[in-house]
């Protein structure tokens, strides 16, 4: 089945340094890839996407380019500031035409200090 | 954009006594909502996936007895859990396909429920 396998947290950092989560996925065909974002105490929002291979999805400073050779989905951010903090999720979702259920990774918690 | 209103945000309650969360789509219609429950520092496991019209399906080791879920519009889905115990505190969040966007199955998330049971 499909899998997201995704770094383990937490990642503590200082304001302004380069962040990079990386995320691995197994799936059969073309999974369009996702990362969503988690503030405490709330829901998940989707923070960027990216549908075919070589894409670059992009949000609020944040990239993350589509790997297919590699499998590959890592979030990166060149300066995170103290409002980042929060839970990341790297996800998946068949693109198969209708709705498929999407599959999570486990999340990294990020921690950025002032 | 897409909304997910979820309620209520946090509940109290006493073991052995039922209770019910509203997951409600806005400004869409949602013939498909998933709920999804959180353990703390682990990632979400889905639950099950509610259906408007028709019975819900419900993964593996989930009991449908124990969590029941109504789809009663196109709109809203509630999950009741019944005769909570401690162990079912947890934080559940509803979810709605709310489109497809730049050919990507785009998932609208409520703000999650905080369930306590004394």
């Amino acid at each position: 089945g499909d899998s997201v396998t995704q770094m383990e947290g937490p990642v503590t950092l200082s304001e302004e340094a380069f962040l990079t989560i990386n995320c691995t996925y197994t799936a059969t065909g073309y999974p369009s890839l996702f990362w969503y974002v988690q503030y405490p105490g709330e829901g998940l929002q989707l923070l960027l996407k990216a549908t075919k291979a070589d894409d670059k999805g992009s949000n609020k400073g944040f990239e993350a380019t589509y790997r297919k050779e590699t499998t590959s989905f890592h979030l990166e951010k060149g300066s995170v500031q103290v409002s980042d903090s929060a839970v990341y999720f790297c996800a998946l979702s068949p693109t198969q035409g209708g709705y498929q259920k999407v599959t999570f990774g486990i999340g990294t918690k990020l921690q950025v200090i002032p | 954009g897409a909304v997910v209103s979820q309620h209520p945000s946090r509940v109290i309650c006493k073991s052995g006594t039922s209770v019910k969360i509203e997951c409600r789509s806005l400004d869409f219609q949602a013939t498909t909502m998933f709920w999804y429950r959180q353990f703390p520092k682990q990632s979400l496991m889905l639950m099950a996936t509610s259906n408007e019209g028709s019975k819900a399906t419900y993964e593996q080791g989930v009991e449908k007895d124990k969590f029941l879920i109504n789809h009663a519009s196109l709109t809203l889905s509630t999950l009741t859990v019944t005769s909570a115990h401690p162990e079912d505190s947890s934080f559940y969040i509803c979810s709605a396909p709310s489109g497809v966007t730049a050919g990507a199955n785009v998932l609208t998330f409520g703000a999650g429920s905080r369930l306590t049971v004394l």
